[in-house]
């Protein structure tokens, strides 16, 4: 069974600090990587896909990288604004998305 | 392009009854996955649709079921509903099969509250 963790739980930045967000994994042999934020109360955003045989992808403020030797994905972003506060999830998807539990992010004007 | 749609966004049931939630895919896709999400589980795999054929379940009891339509709109049915139901529904549509470089959006999901 896939296994997904993201630590920490919870992060607090001041605006404009950069965001690293980790995401671990237990199977290698994974398809692809998506990552997602998630506002109270409200669906999932699609953020990111990085497909198995990519190492990284960008789009604007956010990167995220995959490593799959190492079963790690992180997700940057880039100075931060009070809007990025959210849940980011990160889930692997082979014939389902397998979700980690997510990291709060507050970001403080 | 609309995105995927959720109806209805809330629901309040008490235990023993049935609930059937819908969702409409956007436009063009063909797959329709379905998660529970609470605070205890985080978010877990229902089922996913592909062309009115279910192609994956997830580790439910059979009191989830769900079905597709020849417009890929999908519903979800839970019957007997237990407190333990209690839970935001989320579906997400993608254009081919759920995995691979399919990228799968989300609706804003369904709340249901058993009590």
């Amino acid at each position: 069974k896939q296994e997904v963790t993201q630590i920490p739980a919870a992060l607090s930045v001041p605006e404009g600090e950069n965001l690293v967000l980790n995401c671990s994994f237990t199977d290698s042999a994974i398809y692809n990587l998506q990552w997602f934020r998630q506002d109270p109360g409200k669906g999932l955003t699609s953020l990111l896909l990085i497909q198995s045989s990519q190492r990284e992808q960008t789009s604007g403020r956010l990167n995220a990288s995959l490593d799959k030797s190492s079963g790690r994905s992180t997700l940057y972003i880039a100075a931060s604004q009070p809007g990025d506060s959210a849940t980011y999830l990160c889930a692997l998807n082979d014939y389902k998305l397998s979700f980690g539990a997510g990291t709060t992010v507050t970001v403080r004007a | 392009k609309a995105g995927v749609t959720q109806t209805p966004r809330y629901l309040i049931k008490t235990r023993g009854q049935q609930v059937t939630l819908s969702c409409s895919p956007i436009s063009g896709h063909r797959s329709v996955s379905w998660y529970q999400q609470t605070p205890g589980q985080g978010l877990q795999f229902l089922f996913e649709y592909f062309s009115e054929t279910q192609r994956n379940k997830g580790n439910f009891p059979g009191r989830f079921s769900g079905r597709q339509f020849s417009n890929s709109r999908s519903e979800m049915n839970v019957s007997t509903l237990e407190l333990g139901d209690s839970a935001l529904y989320l579906c997400a549509s993608s254009l081919g099969p759920a995995g691979g470089e399919n990228i799968q959006y989300f609706g804003a999901g369904t709340r249901l509250s058993v009590l």
